[in-house]
């Protein structure tokens, strides 16, 4: 069974402060996904990587997949109260399996 | 990106009655569309994955007959949630992976249907 460990679980932080946190597994994944979701609302996906070492940019959140495509980290610099959410990773086996999701990370930025 | 859109985005329902929520994707085919569950503060459950045309797979622990699914067209699945009881409420989200652009394995969510059962 391939599980993702993401961490850490809960983070609160003041606005303009930077944060990474983290997606691993003993696994590899062909693609792995990083989703935020807002309460009462369905997942949006952020970005999706599938080459190890691979880097993308989105605004302000940095997001990097591991070399061996275990494990994946995302950095947002100058948090803002709107990145408050929970930031969900999820890695694929391939094209049309099932995604294996983390338990979430759940950021608070605070005004 | 694409849109995948969920209906009712919430539902009140007496215990022993049953619920339907619908999940179709708007601009694009999906051949496979997933049903998760979720609690409060608490990651994504999956529950099952829908296949167009054919019987969804169920995963362990997920009482099929509880929980019924059907993909009828390429655009559009149901989860029919059967004699509902208290403990069935939760939040329910349907994602959807595009035919033609879903290479890489990236889903698209529903916006959600919050299920509360009196």
């Amino acid at each position: 069974t391939q599980l993702l460990e993401q961490s850490p679980q809960f983070l609160s932080i003041q606005e303009g402060e930077n944060l990474t946190v983290y997606c691993n597994s003993s696994s590899v994944f062909s693609s792995l996904q990083w989703y935020r979701q807002e309460p009462g609302e369905g997942p949006v996906l952020l970005v999706t990587v599938v080459t190890g070492g691979e880097v993308k940019k989105l605004k302000r959140l940095t997001f990097q997949f591991g070399d061996a495509r275990k494990d994946s980290s995302l950095h947002i610099t100058a948090a803002q109260p709107g990145d408050t959410g929970l930031y969900l990773c999820a890695g694929g086996a391939g094209a049309n399996s099932k995604l294996t999701f983390g338990k979430g990370i759940t950021l608070s930025v605070r005004p | 990106g694409a849109v995948v859109s969920q209906h009712p985005s919430w539902v009140i329902c007496k215990s022993g009655t049953s619920v339907k929520i619908e999940c179709r994707s708007l601009d694009f085919q999906a051949t496979t569309m997933f049903w998760y569950r979720q609690f409060p503060k608490q990651s994504l459950m999956l529950m099952a994955t829908s296949n167009e045309g054919s019987k969804a797979t169920y995963e362990q622990g997920v009482e099929k007959d509880k929980f019924l699914i059907n993909h009828a067209s390429l655009t559009l699945s149901t989860l029919t949630v059967t004699s509902a009881h208290p403990e069935d409420s939760s939040f329910y989200i349907c994602s959807a992976r595009d035919d033609l652009w879903g290479k890489t394995g990236e889903l698209f969510f529903g916006e959600g249907s919050r299920l509360t059962v009196l």
